[in-house]
């Protein structure tokens, strides 16, 4: 069952442009983490921000946490070519069980 | 990809036959686990394993079996009995809250 939904489904942006997605979630969380993936491979885990965070970055990526409306958003500031992916929000139904949304996929244009 | 191998990258099989995929971590990991990727869509869990000799039903673990004989390893056999096996499958292992994804095997059943 999936517990986090992405917004939009896709995103095409300028390079140079900053890039928004959001995600939605259903049940109280205790982190939520976000994780790439380029077309055909894995995915790569990006940022975690727990449920006592407002904001964390790291490097061009800003995350917020609004618990009381259940919702994340990721912001990839600068973007470049190599930023095209698909970007999955995540979190814990249980300790053990990770559930991830449908994902919004970016493309970045030359 | 961290340091999660699956094997093979692509592989094709006829209806009717059983299949097993390969995931071996060298990561020093408890927990590992199984999902299914199609098309345009978020990730399902199939199974994972907390510790070895133990593993649990995902979401949509009909068709499906697993062994977790050792820590290493935790193969994924796709039987006749999965309708639509035809996917993306993709292993990852955990370290805390973070999961570590393999490069995934594609499976294409005809």
């Amino acid at each position: 069952s999936q517990q986090g939904e992405e917004d939009p489904q896709a995103l095409s942006i300028q390079e140079g442009e900053n890039a928004t997605m959001n995600c939605s979630y259903k049940t109280s969380i205790n982190n939520l983490q976000w994780y790439r993936q380029n077309s055909g491979r894995g995915l790569v885990h990006l940022i975690l921000i727990r449920s006592n965070e407002r904001e964390k970055h790291s490097g061009r990526l800003r995350v917020t946490l609004d618990t009381s409306k259940k919702s994340s958003s990721l912001l990839i500031t600068a973007s470049r070519a190599a930023d095209t992916a698909s970007y999955f929000c995540a979190t814990y139904s249980n300790d053990y069980k990770l559930s991830f949304g449908a994902g919004t996929t970016v493309t970045v244009r030359a | 990809d961290g340091g999660i191998t699956q094997s093979p990258k692509y592989l094709f099989r006829k209806e009717g036959q059983n299949v097993t995929l390969s995931c071996e971590q060298n990561l020093n990991h408890d927990a590992m686990y199984w999902y299914r990727q199609d098309p345009g869509q978020g990730l399902r869990l199939i199974y994972y394993s907390q510790i070895v000799n133990d593993f649990q039903k995902g979401d949509i673990a009909e068709g499906y079996s697993v062994s977790r004989e050792k820590k290493e390893s935790f193969p994924l056999t796709v039987t006749s009995a999965q309708k639509n096996p035809t996917a993306f499958y993709l292993c990852a292992s955990k370290n805390r809250e973070e999961q570590y994804f393999g490069p995934g095997t594609r499976l294409t059943v005809t």
